[in-house]
This record gives structure tokens, C-alpha cells and sequence, in this order.
């Protein structure tokens, strides 16, 4: 069974720019969450995904937004990039219910220059 | 606000021996918690969980410990050996509620298992 596949693994974008990210889910999954890794923040919620509709809503602003499509996958958007955005950004998938183990993707990392 | 904590940044064990993770976290509707491993420049790799109501998973190696009443957890790894070393993420998440997609990560806590 394949994994959470994310893409593209390495990019670097200019301050100003803007990127989009792409995530599979593994099949059969619904829910799909972006998270955001930085040395200094740690792990950071940003967004859930189920059934095409975001269900859930971390603390960032509006530059970063996402979206899911009706087979689950998903894509997350991040408008006039700053330095701090460069980090590396996870997706992750799940059945979507209570209880359900959330597995990880390998990440893509952004760097911002 | 840090609702889930792993106070301890490093931890350093002998292959063969007992190797402590530990967690806390503030947050009391957090009902379901997991633990995942992770090198540098890859996704979190699950290891195990636990529903808040069990005070105890085990699965081979790893076995998890809850104590609701102090907001604490804890992951054994036994016997550890030197593949375990990496950094261990706790994270927590509102499984009785509609936040069970939202997982809030401990700062993490970097393992070194010496042969």
C-alpha cells in the first residue's frame, strides 16, 4: 500500500513568490492535515481537510491556504512568501475518524531566498 | 502556550538498555496521543498510541504509559539499540471531539542509543 506521497520534495522560491504543494493521501484515506516545520516553532498545525471541506484551522495567516479535491488529495498554497516561510512542510492522512492513526509524508522542503 | 512539553531535549542510553521518553501536556481535552520518530529531512514515522482510556499500549519494543491524572506519558523502548536513535515527537489531539485531525507536537527529544 503506498504512503503519503508529497511533491515536489525540494524547492526554492523568491521572496514575494508564491508555491503550492502537493500531497496524495494514502488510499481510502479522507483526511488530509498540513503542518509546518521550523527549528525554532517545532511542529505546527495549519490545516485539516475531509471530504473537500477544512474542518480544522491552525494560528497562520491567510497567506496560507489549501484545498482538497474529490479523490483526497490535496494541495496547499502560500501567497507573497516571506524568509520565515522557508521550512519544511508535512502532510499528513488519516481515515479521518476519532481515533485513527495520522501517517506522515516525507515533506517538502521550501526554502525561501 | 505549549500544551504538549517534552522537557528533556537529549537523552543518551547504552544499546541494550531501557531508554525513557517523557511528555506532559496542560491541554485536559486531549483524549488520544501518539509517538512518532523522526530523522532529519523526513516525515514523522508513527510508532504507537494510546486512547486516554487505557493507562498502557504495548507493541514489541515500544510500550506507552498514560497517567491522566498528572497529564503525563511516557514511551519505554526495550531493548534499545543503536536504530533507535533520532528525535521522538509526542503529540496529542481531541479524538472525542471534532479536532481529532489536529495533532499538537511536543518540542521532541533526541535519542542517542550508544553501542
Amino acid at each position: 500500500k503506498a504512503g503519503v506521497t508529497q511533491t515536489p520534495r525540494y524547492l526554492i522560491k523568491t521572496r514575494g513568490q508564491q508555491v503550492t504543494l502537493s500531497c496524495s493521501p494514502i488510499s481510502g484515506h479522507r483526511s488530509v492535515s498540513w503542518y509546518q516545520q521550523t527549528p525554532g516553532q517545532g511542529l505546527q498545525f495549519l490545516f485539516e481537510y475531509f471530504s473537500e471541506t477544512q474542518r480544522n484551522k491552525g494560528n497562520f495567516p491567510g497567506r496560507f491556504s489549501g484545498r482538497q479535491f474529490s479523490n483526497s488529495r490535496s494541495e496547499m498554497n502560500v501567497s507573497t512568501l516571506e524568509l520565515g516561510d522557508s521550512a519544511l512542510y508535512l502532510c499528513a492522512s488519516s481515515p479521518g475518524y476519532s481515533g485513527n492513526t495520522i501517517y506522515f509524508g516525507e515533506g517538502s522542503w521550501l526554502t525561501v531566498v | 502556550d505549549q500544551q504538549v512539553k517534552q522537557n528533556s531535549p537529549s537523552l543518551s542510553v547504552q544499546e541494550g538498555r531501557i531508554s525513557i521518553l517523557n511528555c506532559d501536556y496542560t491541554n485536559s481535552m486531549f483524549d488520544y496521543f501518539l509517538w512518532y520518530k523522526k530523522y532529519p529531512a523526513e516525515g514523522p514515522t508513527f510508532l504507537i498510541s494510546i486512547s486516554s482510556i487505557k493507562d498502557k499500549n504495548e507493541d514489541g519494543r515500544f510500550t506507552v504509559f498514560l497517567n491522566k491524572s498528572a497529564k503525563h506519558l511516557s514511551l519505554h523502548i526495550v531493548p534499545s539499540q543503536p536504530g533507535d536513535s533520532a528525535v521522538y515527537f509526542c503529540a496529542a489531539s481531541n479524538a472525542g471531539g471534532t479536532s481529532y485531525g489536529k495533532l499538537t507536537f511536543g518540542q521532541g527529544t533526541i535519542l542517542t542509543v550508544h553501542p
